[in-house]
């Protein structure tokens, strides 16, 4: 699968929008974009993902560029909550059992 | 929204001694995961499995690791025998369907600690 970029870490104040970027310049045509996230002593929780067009959900919305090389989550009204280790991973189709691998992610920190 | 349950939450072994980790997943899902944490660092996938057979795994899925799940029942992970190193938080996941628009649920993990 191909690399993503993200940022070490964000902070945010609650109420506030957030915009987390990833940089995937070498995604493939049949690469989903994911992104879990994941607080300490929890398992990854699945926040989004898209192929091409924009998604959005309760959770987030996420935006991708036109020529796919990068993507945003937005995240409105954050609260305390939302504080965690935000993850940006590609996913293609390996032969029918498609893993994910995790990076590093943008730990993001929200204060009161 | 659907769970994957992983039991014991933690458990403690001796060096040397066998364990198995249980992870009962979504009911409905055909595929099924194991990562490996240690703490304070990123999620390592150890191994997916489907249709009784070990689909792919990495390097640190050890000949002393095991996969199985007999007759639809839990999903275990069992190492035999246990090294120091093998003390992580053990994340079992599965899926609807291999494919990449299909997501992964994650349970709460596994902590094991090798004394």
């Amino acid at each position: 699968d191909a690399k993503t970029t993200q940022p070490d870490s964000m902070e945010s104040t609650e109420g506030e929008t957030v915009h987390l970027p990833c940089s995937h310049a070498t995604i493939s045509g049949n690469e989903y974009i994911y992104w879990y996230r994941q607080v300490p002593l929890q398992g990854p929780e699945y926040v989004t993902h898209g192929l091409q067009q924009n998604t959005t959900n309760s959770m987030a919305f996420l935006a991708i560029a036109s020529d796919r090389k990068s993507s945003t989550l937005i995240l409105t009204h954050v609260s305390l909550r939302d504080a965690a280790v935000y993850h940006c991973i590609l996913r293609g189709d390996q032969g029918g059992s498609a893993k994910l691998i995790f990076g590093e992610g943008t730990k993001l920190t929200v204060s009161s | 929204g659907p769970k994957v349950l992983q039991i014991p939450s933690h458990q403690i072994i001796d060096m040397g001694q066998m364990v198995t980790l249980n992870c009962d997943p979504v009911s409905n899902h055909l595929y099924f995961y194991w990562y490996k944490q240690i703490l304070g660092q990123q999620m390592e996938f150890l191994v997916n499995f489907y249709n009784g057979k070990v689909m792919e795994k990495s390097k640190l899925f050890k000949d002393q690791f095991s996969v199985e799940r007999p007759d639809g029942s839990y999903f275990t992970l069992k190492i035999q025998p246990t090294a120091l190193e093998d003390s992580a938080v053990y994340f079992c996941a599965s899926s609807l369907d291999g494919g990449s628009n299909e997501r992964l649920f994650f349970g709460h993990g596994t902590k094991l600690s090798v004394l």
